[in-house]
């Protein structure tokens, strides 16, 4: 699976929106953009995946470059309930590669 | 749905001591994965089954680890004899049908600490 590299941490304030970056330069055309987060103690979440086009949901948007080689995920509406840290995730879907590996994230902070 | 279930929430034991953390998966759910955190290696996949059958052990640290999966509703990750760098927090999570790879629904963890 291809490696992904996100910066260590950011910071965002309450109600604006939250960009956070990943690099995946390596990506091969059958790996997904997966993203989950962590709060906390609590165990990862997942939020939202994608192939190439960008996807949204009711947690956040995917945003995939034409190339696959970067994604962005953004939560539109920042709160201080989304301070965690953001794992992305590349990984076949499918396709045998069952394991789900984790790097060390982005450690996002909101601020009121 | 009740989501993964984990038991015991935190556990404090004595080195040398046997350690038994348990899972429950979502009903329905085919595959099961134990997962470890530390601050210093970050969450690690130590195993994970299909059908109650192991498919990738290569994660476990040691034979003092073994996980089992008498049925599709139970694991068990045992540690014998526990060792204090075995302090970590353990994680099961399990997932559906096998297209949503990276789909995988956590528990709250184990929090054990070993003195």
């Amino acid at each position: 699976d291809a490696k992904t590299t996100q910066p260590p941490s950011m910071d965002c304030a309450e109600g604006r929106a939250a960009n956070l970056p990943c690099n995946h330069s390596t990506i091969s055309g059958n790996e997904y953009v997966y993203w989950y987060r962590q709060i906390h103690s609590q165990g990862p979440q997942y939020i939202i995946h994608g192939l190439k086009n960008n996807e949204t949901n009711e947690m956040a948007s995917l945003i995939i470059t034409e190339d696959r080689k970067s994604s962005t995920l953004i939560l539109p509406h920042a709160t201080l309930r989304d301070t965690a840290v953001y794992y992305c995730i590349v990984v076949i879907r499918g396709g045998g590669s069952e394991k789900l590996v984790f790097g060390k994230g982005t450690k996002l902070t909101v601020n009121p | 749905d009740a989501g993964v279930i984990q038991s015991p929430r935190h556990e404090v034991t004595e080195m040398g001591q046997e350690v038994t953390l348990r899972c429950k998966p979502i009903s329905g759910h085919d595959y099961l994965f134990w997962y470890r955190q530390t601050m210093m290696r970050g969450l690690e996949l130590l195993i994970y089954f299909n059908n109650n059958v192991p498919i990738d052990d290569s994660g476990m640290p040691e034979d003092r680890f073994s996980a089992k999966m008498p049925n599709a509703s139970f694991s068990t990750l045992k540690i014998q004899p526990s060792e204090p760098r075995d302090s970590a927090v353990y994680f099961c999570a399990s997932r559906g049908r096998p297209e949503d790879t990276g789909e995988l629904f956590f528990g709250e963890g184990s929090r054990l600490t070993v003195l």
